[in-house]
């Protein structure tokens, strides 16, 4: 699977936006763009995925640069319990089934 | 809740011994996945379960490391003969064949190994 980059770590408010980057300049064509986030003591769990076009769901939005090199997870309000490890991870889906995850970035969320 | 469950939440073990794991997947979910993740690492791939068949191992999945998923539902994975360098959070995830490209994994909370 082709590598992403994240920034280790990141800060926000309580109830203001978060971006979250993500960095894949070898993608391939076939590479889906997924996000997972991780809670503390807990397994990770899916946010959204998308592929070329921006994605929104109740939990984020994923907007994905026209080249595909980049792409930012969007939390709308960040609340307390957004405070977790998010991981942007590149799956082809023709390619296997497991995720590679990376080091994520990890989000703090200041009250 | 119908999640992923994993048995035992935590164990501690001496080196030199074996160790067993359960995973219950989420019913009717026919794909299964096993995960190991160290502290301050995201999870790393061990291996992969399509109802009762394990199609896919990862080199980090050693001799002393064993997955059956007997009749296509629950999961154990074994190590043996268990080193420090095992201690780790053991994760398992489940998905459903027909979850399309997204193919959404619902992860269980893990097990803690601590290999003393």
């Amino acid at each position: 699977d082709a590598k992403t980059t994240q920034p280790n770590s990141m800060e926000s408010n309580e109830e203001e936006p978060v971006h979250l980057p993500c960095n894949h300049s070898t993608i391939s064509g076939t590479d889906y763009i997924h996000w997972y986030r991780q809670l503390p003591s807990q397994g990770p769990e899916y946010v959204i995925h998308g592929l070329t076009s921006n994605v929104n769901n109740r939990m984020a939005s994923l907007a994905i640069a026209e080249d595909r090199k980049s792409s930012t997870l969007i939390l709308h309000r960040a609340t307390l319990r957004d405070a977790a490890v998010y991981y942007c991870i590149l799956r082809d889906n023709n390619a296997g089934n497991m995720l590679t995850f990376g080091g994520g970035t990890r989000l703090m969320v200041k009250p | 809740d119908t999640g992923v469950s994993q048995d035992p939440r935590h164990k501690i073990t001496k080196r030199g011994q074996n160790v067993t794991f359960r995973c219950d997947p989420i019913s009717e979910h026919n794909r299964l996945y096993w995960y190991r993740q160290t502290l301050g690492q995201g999870p790393e791939f061990l291996t992969y379960f399509q109802n009762e068949a394990q199609l896919e191992k990862s080199r980090l999945l050693s001799d002393r490391f064993s997955a059956e998923r007997p009749k296509g539902s629950f999961s154990t994975l074994e190590i043996q003969r268990t080193e420090q360098g095992d201690s780790a959070m053991y994760l398992c995830a489940s998905s459903h064949r027909l979850a399309g490209v997204g193919n959404e994994q619902f992860f269980g909370p893990g097990t803690r190994l601590t290999v003393l």
